[in-house]
C-alpha cells in the first residue's frame, strides 16, 4: 500500500467552478501537509502548506487537513483556465527537513 | 533572482552508458535535494545534502547512482551504468535552512530516457 493515495484524474471543470482535490495517507508521523502545482515541463511549485490539522486559506485556495481521518483536501474557488495543471499533495514528518512523500498528482483542466 | 537550474533538460542514452545530471541550487541555499519521478509513479526522494555533506541517501536506488556536491554549491548525479528502469524525470530542489518550515524550490527537471 502506498503511503499517500491520490486520484490521478484527469479532472475537467468549467471556468468558475469549485474544484476539490483530495488525498489520503497512512503514515501517522506526517505533520506537514503540502499542495504543489506543476505545469507541463516544469518542476513542482509549492502552493501552500498546513501544519497538523485544520484549515488554511490563501486567496482562492483553501487547504484542509483531518488527521483523525488521514485525509487532506485542496479547494479552488472560481477556477480559472490558468489553474490548469497537475496538483500534487505532499507530506513530511518534519518542516525543517523536507524528505517529502508525494501523491501521484491529479491533472486538472479548467475549460474556458 | 535565478531559480534552481538543471542541466541538461533532456538526455537520451543507451543502456550501459553513463549520464551525469547537474543541479545549480539557488544561491545561499545550503539544503539540496534530489527527487525522481518514474513514469506513472509518484515523485520520490533520492537524497539530501547540507552544504557538501550527504545527510540522507536512503532513497538512492542502488550503487549505480552517485551524487556529489562540490564545495557545497552545485550538485551532480551520475548514473553508471544506466539501466532501462532509470528512465524518468530527475528533479533537484533547494531550500534555506533554519526555518520551522523550509520551502522547497524545484528545478524544471532532467528527463532521462534510457533505450
Amino acid at each position: 500500500q502506498k503511503e499517500v493515495e491520490q486520484d490521478p484524474g484527469p479532472l475537467s471543470v468549467p471556468e468558475g467552478a469549485i474544484v476539490s482535490l483530495n488525498c489520503t495517507y497512512s503514515n501517522s508521523a506526517f505533520q506537514y501537509f503540502m499542495w504543489y502545482r506543476q505545469y507541463s515541463r516544469k518542476g513542482p511549485e509549492l502552493l501552500m502548506y498546513t501544519y497538523s490539522s485544520g484549515n488554511k486559506e490563501d486567496g482562492r485556495f483553501t487547504a484542509q487537513v483531518d488527521k483523525s481521518s488521514k485525509y487532506i483536501s485542496l479547494f479552488i474557488r472560481d477556477s480559472q483556465p490558468s489553474d490548469s495543471a497537475t496538483y500534487l499533495c505532499a507530506m513530511s514528518a518534519s518542516g525543517g527537513y523536507q524528505k517529502v512523500t508525494f501523491g501521484t498528482g491529479t491533472k486538472l483542466q479548467v475549460i474556458p | 533572482e535565478a531559480g534552481v537550474t538543471q542541466f541538461p533538460s533532456h538526455s537520451v542514452i543507451e543502456k550501459g552508458q553513463t549520464v551525469t545530471l547537474r543541479c545549480d541550487p539557488i544561491s545561499g541555499h545550503d539544503n539540496l535535494y534530489w527527487y525522481r519521478r518514474v513514469m506513472g509513479k509518484e515523485i520520490k526522494f533520492l537524497l539530501h545534502f547540507v552544504k557538501e555533506s550527504k545527510q540522507d541517501e536512503s532513497g538512492m536506488p542502488n550503487n549505480r547512482f552517485l551524487a556529489e556536491r562540490t564545495g557545497g554549491t552545485y550538485s551532480t548525479l551520475k548514473v553508471q551504468p544506466a539501466e532501462l528502469e532509470d528512465s524518468g524525470v530527475y528533479f533537484c530542489a533547494s531550500s534555506l535552512p533554519g526555518a520551522t518550515f523550509e520551502k522547497l524550490f524545484f528545478g524544471s527537471g532532467t528527463q532521462l530516457s534510457v533505450l
